[in-house]
């Protein structure tokens, strides 16, 4: 079975922090993801990764960065945590092809005060 | 701009009965839709997809019909079982390799026993 782990459950931040988010995956994907999860908006995303050191923006980029070291590690970054960063971060990682379906993690629900 | 959209953010079903989650979508250039569900605490999980060429894909009780004219699909799920109480999130995404998936809102089905 595909294991995407989210290193954090819960979280809680202060605004101005720095805030890094860590993602592991352990099926060899190529492709790893961060998304967002907010009542009445569904998933939104925030960055995608084809590759390792390689990534394209999703819909909602501003205000977050990403790292790939390591094809089995993707980190999503506040560089400045702000309130309206406080929501649940889903990663997700997939094989690279037509109609594979990515495997999600459990969530990190983020709080910044 | 919800390219993918649920309008209906939740939906009662008896145990036993028919339960009909709608999914429409506004991008004619998507040609492979998914669906996921996803319990409280944790991430979601595929549940059924369908390549644009077809009009149904059927695995067990979840069956997904695909109306390209009218860009509408859904996901029947027969019978209803009160562990299929969940969110439900269709998704939509296109071209080869194209990974990126777009999601709607979700809709929040409970099965009354």
């Amino acid at each position: 079975d595909v294991k995407v782990t989210q290193s954090s459950r819960y979280l809680v931040k202060r605004t101005g922090e720095k805030v890094f988010l860590e993602c592991v995956q352990d099926m060899d994907h190529e492709n790893m993801f961060w998304y967002r999860q907010d009542p009445g908006l569904g998933l939104r995303l925030i960055y995608f990764s084809y590759d390792v050191k390689m990534k394209e923006k999703g819909d909602i980029p501003e205000g977050y960065s990403v790292s790939r070291e390591k094809k089995e590690r993707f980190s999503l970054i506040l560089e400045s945590a702000s309130t309206n960063q406080t929501s649940m971060y889903l990663c997700a990682s997939s094989f690279t092809g037509f109609n594979q379906p990515q495997h999600f993690g459990d969530g990190t629900r983020l709080s910044i005060l | 701009d919800q390219q993918v959209k649920q309008n209906s953010p939740s939906l009662s079903v008896q145990e036993g009965r028919i339960s009909i989650l709608n999914c429409d979508y506004t991008n004619s250039m998507f040609d492979y839709f998914l669906w996921y569900k996803k319990y409280p605490a944790e991430g979601p999980t595929f549940l059924i997809s369908i390549s644009s060429i077809k009009d149904k894909n059927e695995d067990g009780r979840f069956t997904v019909f695909l109306n390209k004219s009218a860009k509408h699909l859904s996901l029947h799920i027969v019978p209803s079982q009160p562990g299929d109480s969940a969110v439900y999130f269709c998704a939509a995404t296109h071209g080869f390799g194209n990974e990126k998936l777009t999601f709607g809102t979700g809709t929040r089905l409970t099965i009354i026993p």
